[in-house]
Parts: C-alpha cells; sequence; structure tokens
C-alpha cells in the first residue's frame, strides 16, 4: 500500500524566503509527526499532531516554523525567512495512534537547502 | 525518556550474523525498547520493540537482558541492504516521540 509521501523531495531556497513542505501521511492514521535532521545526525523532534490538534510543539526551533493538519490528514511544515541553518532533510512520519505500542512510519524526507 | 548508549559503527560480513548492542541502565518500568535504521537517502525504518520478552520478526529479532539495562537487536543472516544507521530509542507511555542518538552505523561487507 501506499507509504507516507513528502513533497517537494528537494527544496533550494535564498535565505529570506519562506518555504511550505508538505506530508501526506498513511490513510487513517491519527498520529503524525515533523523531524529535522542535520548532515550526519540524528532526526530531531520539531512537533506532533494527533488528527487535526497540534498537541507538542516544543522541537520547533524558532517561530519562524510553524506547522498545520487543518483537516486531520496533510500536513504542511512552514518555514518563514528561512536561514542557513534550516538547510537540513525535514522527515515526516505517521503511526496509526498514540501509545508506545504503535510504530512511525517514515516518509523519504524534504532535503531543503538555504543559500 | 531514558537515554542509550550505542557503539558507533560496526561491520559484519554478509550472510553472518550482525549483533548489535545497546545500553539503557536508566530504562524505567513502563518503557519500552525500539530499534529503527536509517539506509542512506532515506527515512528511518522500524524494525522492532519489545517491553521485557525477546521478540522476533521477520527482520530481526531483539534480546532484552532480565534487568532490562541492556538489549540486542540481531540480524541473523546480515545482507549488503542492511548497511545503514541503526537506532536503540527507549520511550514511554503516551504518545511515541522519538528520541533518536547517533547511533550505529553498520556496515556489511562481501
Amino acid at each position: 500500500g501506499a507509504g507516507v509521501s513528502q513533497s517537494p523531495r528537494y527544496k533550494v531556497a535564498k535565505r529570506g524566503q519562506d518555504v511550505a513542505l508538505r506530508c501526506d501521511p498513511i490513510s487513517g492514521h491519527v498520529s503524525l509527526f515533523w523531524y529535522q535532521q542535520a548532515l550526519g545526525q540524528g532526526p530531531e523532534f520539531l512537533t506532533y499532531f494527533q488528527n487535526e490538534a497540534q498537541l507538542d510543539k516544543s522541537g520547533l526551533p524558532s517561530d519562524r516554523f510553524f506547522a498545520e493538519r487543518p483537516e486531520g490528514s496533510v500536513s504542511t511544515l512552514k518555514i518563514q525567512r528561512t536561514q542557513q541553518e534550516d538547510s537540513a532533510v525535514y522527515l515526516c512520519a505517521s503511526s496509526l495512534a498514540g501509545g508506545t505500542s504503535y510504530e512511525q512510519y517514515f516518509g523519504p524526507g524534504t532535503r531543503l537547502t538555504v543559500t | 525518556d531514558a537515554k542509550t548508549t550505542q557503539p558507533p559503527s560496526m561491520d559484519c560480513a554478509e550472510g553472518r550474523a550482525a549483533n548489535l548492542p545497546c545500553n539503557h541502565s536508566t530504562i524505567s518500568g513502563n518503557e519500552y525498547v525500539y530499534w529503527y535504521r536509517q539506509i542512506h537517502s532515506q527515512g528511518p525504518q522500524y524494525i522492532i520493540h519489545g517491553l521485557k520478552n525477546n521478540e522476533t520478526n521477520e527482520m530481526a529479532s531483539l534480546i532484552i537482558t532480565e534487568d532490562r539495562k541492556s538489549s540486542t537487536l540481531i540480524l541473523p543472516h546480515a545482507t549488503l541492504r542492511d548497511t545503514a544507521v541503526y537506532y536503540c530509542i527507549v520511550i514511554a507511555g503516551g504518545y511515541n516521540k522519538l528520541i533518536f542518538g547517533a547511533g550505529t552505523r553498520l556496515a556489511v561487507h562481501p
């Protein structure tokens, strides 16, 4: 079946531009996560949705980062006024429900390069 | 959530078993041990998880010590496609935000 998809796969932005990254989770998955992965490091948690509710945004690095999931399915991560330190792979993951007994399924990521 | 310690890198010959250790000495009674891996340029992939008992699925086996302070992921017959970074993650109940460490970079060679 279809997995988690993300678009675009690659994005080059000039410093100061706004970008929007899209995540299509697996159909029926309640939970959706965004992670940021810098080169050579493990992914770092950004934010978590349960359906349309954003329950945890403690990992968002600044107020330039904003995420939404208005209808409880597709999610968008928006970065305003991009900076070079925002260059990273942005990963989206979904899971059937919360709790520890459900694994997360990851998309391929969007590689953002800020020049 | 408990912290984990993994060796930074390991090598394994193709066809042999790969045994990847993980220390989690501060694990709490309600915390699970999860393993994910990340093949180059792909998103992480779930492998297996467990609480107390050993677990086996089509990908791997997970051996958890009786005191739960350490575990070992076993890939019984490693192939070149198993070359990846393997992450051991310990998480408690509630929603399952993953906290990744540096992981173990496993290289499988012919």
